[in-house]
């Protein structure tokens, strides 16, 4: 079945230790998006990237980076995970409708990645 | 500045009623809105999309509706299971990607 892949599931790292976090799909949606979600609240969007164009949100804080190498592939990286920083971390896709004037589809998810910081 | 708000936090009710989960937003200038489940410690499951020219969207026992004018939006479950237990969240698209999300309902189904 066309799905969002997530791996790990479970991630662990230390304090100030970098990792990385990756995600799959097999849906050829243009649109890839991570999201942090923290326990009872709704997700933070992050950034997404429109094709190869990366958006940044503007509060999304510099210890937070992306590479979408490919269609089918977006990684998301926290050089230096601080304590705050654990959570659920989600990746979604949609497909764009209206020809880069920004409306998509449904957005998919993945199963996400719950990241616990020693 | 957009913001949505759902209403109750948590809901509790016995297996077999109809319910109704309540979505408002503050800017009825949307693209569209979503009704998502989250089980726990899992990611999120699209159950409805409702077009801001749509009034409803139907899938199974799940009925969703939408009042832009009021900035309201309802998600109706029938004849509730306890399998129908998980957060439900509402997202509002308000311009290009980005999705505005309310803070969810917790819904437990007592058997």
């Amino acid at each position: 079945d066309a799905m969002v892949i997530q791996n790990p599931r479970y991630q662990v790292t230390q304090f100030g230790k970098p990792v990385t976090l990756s995600c799959s799909q097999t849906l050829n949606h243009n649109v890839m998006y991570w999201y942090q979600q923290k326990s009872s609240q709704a997700p933070k969007l992050l950034f997404h990237y429109y094709d190869k164009d990366f958006n940044n949100e503007a509060d999304t804080p510099d210890n937070f980076q992306s590479r979408r190498p490919n269609t089918s592939f977006c990684f998301l990286d926290i050089r230096s995970p601080g304590l705050g920083d654990a959570a659920m971390y989600l990746c979604a896709t949609s497909r764009d409708v209206a020809s880069g004037r920004g409306l998509t589809d449904t957005q998919y998810f993945g199963p996400g990645t719950r990241l616990t910081v020693l | 500045k957009q913001e949505v708000t759902q209403i109750p936090a948590a809901l509790s009710v016995p297996e077999g009623e109809n319910l109704v989960l309540n979505c408002s937003f503050t800017d009825s200038a949307i693209y569209n809105l979503q009704w998502f489940r989250q089980d726990p410690g899992k990611g999120l499951t699209s159950l409805l999309l409702i077009q801001s020219s749509q009034r409803e969207q139907t899938s199974g026992r799940l009925n969703a509706s939408l009042d832009k004018s009021s900035g309201r939006s309802t998600l109706y479950i029938a004849a509730s299971q306890p399998g129908d237990s998980a957060t439900y969240l509402c997202a509002v698209r308000h311009s290009n990607y980005q999705l505005i999300w309310g803070a969810g309902t917790k819904l437990i189904i007592k058997p």
